[in-house]
């Protein structure tokens, strides 16, 4: 089957680090989103992996092992307007490369 | 500015009276789709079009039906609403489906309550 999983809520401090995992499986796979989503409004792009490895970009990296079938999201120095909802999409290598989306995980940043 | 539009942002109507949201882009992109979020669930594609008159069916496209006799434009009609369509329903486009960078540029939502 297809599938893509990510933990439901994480809550994090002001300051800290935070990482957000998802794991997938598909039928065939090209690379994996990030999106970040503020309540009530639309989700905005983060990052897009295709290899395996680390890509940087400011305080948000991101993560992917292809032959694990694993991605995380790492957010450093956490600010309190990231408190936010992290939804994960793999790229699915089917007949018109859909996406596959996970719930989302509610992040929660206290002071 | 760049930006996907869809009208109305929020909607209440009764079940069986048939209703269009709209959807417009301004960044002359290939691809469009529709989608719905639930509470406890993931974006959801209804349909979506990877260019003009090229329609194609997503996940949940059962009680849709979409058009796309423009570019820009990509509405989604409910042709007799039912409650289970409450949700909320994101357009989005892209400058085209196929990898390996096609980010989707999502409108800002439009909050639809069937009673």
């Amino acid at each position: 089957g297809q599938n893509i999983d990510q933990p439901t809520e994480m809550t994090a401090t002001e300051g800290a680090i935070v990482q957000i995992n998802c794991t997938y499986q598909t039928s065939g796979f090209n690379g994996l989103f990030w999106y970040q989503q503020h309540a009530g409004e639309a989700p905005t792009f983060l990052s897009y992996n295709v290899l395996d490895g680390l890509e940087e970009k400011g305080r948000f990296s991101s993560f992917l092992s292809r032959s694990k079938g694993y991605s995380y999201l790492l957010l450093k120095e956490l600010q309190m307007k990231d408190s936010a909802s992290y939804l994960c999409a793999a790229d699915r290598m089917d007949s018109n490369y859909q996406l596959i989306w996970g719930a989302g995980t509610k992040l929660i940043i206290k002071p | 500015e760049a930006q996907v539009t869809q009208n109305p942002r929020y909607l209440i109507t009764v079940t069986g009276k048939k209703l269009t949201v709209t959807c417009s882009q301004n960044m002359n992109h290939e691809y469009m789709s529709w989608y719905r979020q639930d509470p406890g669930l993931g974006l959801r594609q209804i349909y979506y079009s990877m260019n003009v008159e090229v329609t194609d069916k997503g996940d949940v496209p059962e009680g849709y039906k979409v058009s796309r006799k423009e570019k820009r434009n990509f509405p989604l009609i409910l042709e007799s609403p039912s409650p289970n369509q409450t949700s909320l329903y994101f357009c989005a486009s892209s400058p085209t489906p196929v990898p390996p960078y096609n980010e989707q540029f999502f409108g800002p939502g439009t909050r639809l309550t069937v009673l």
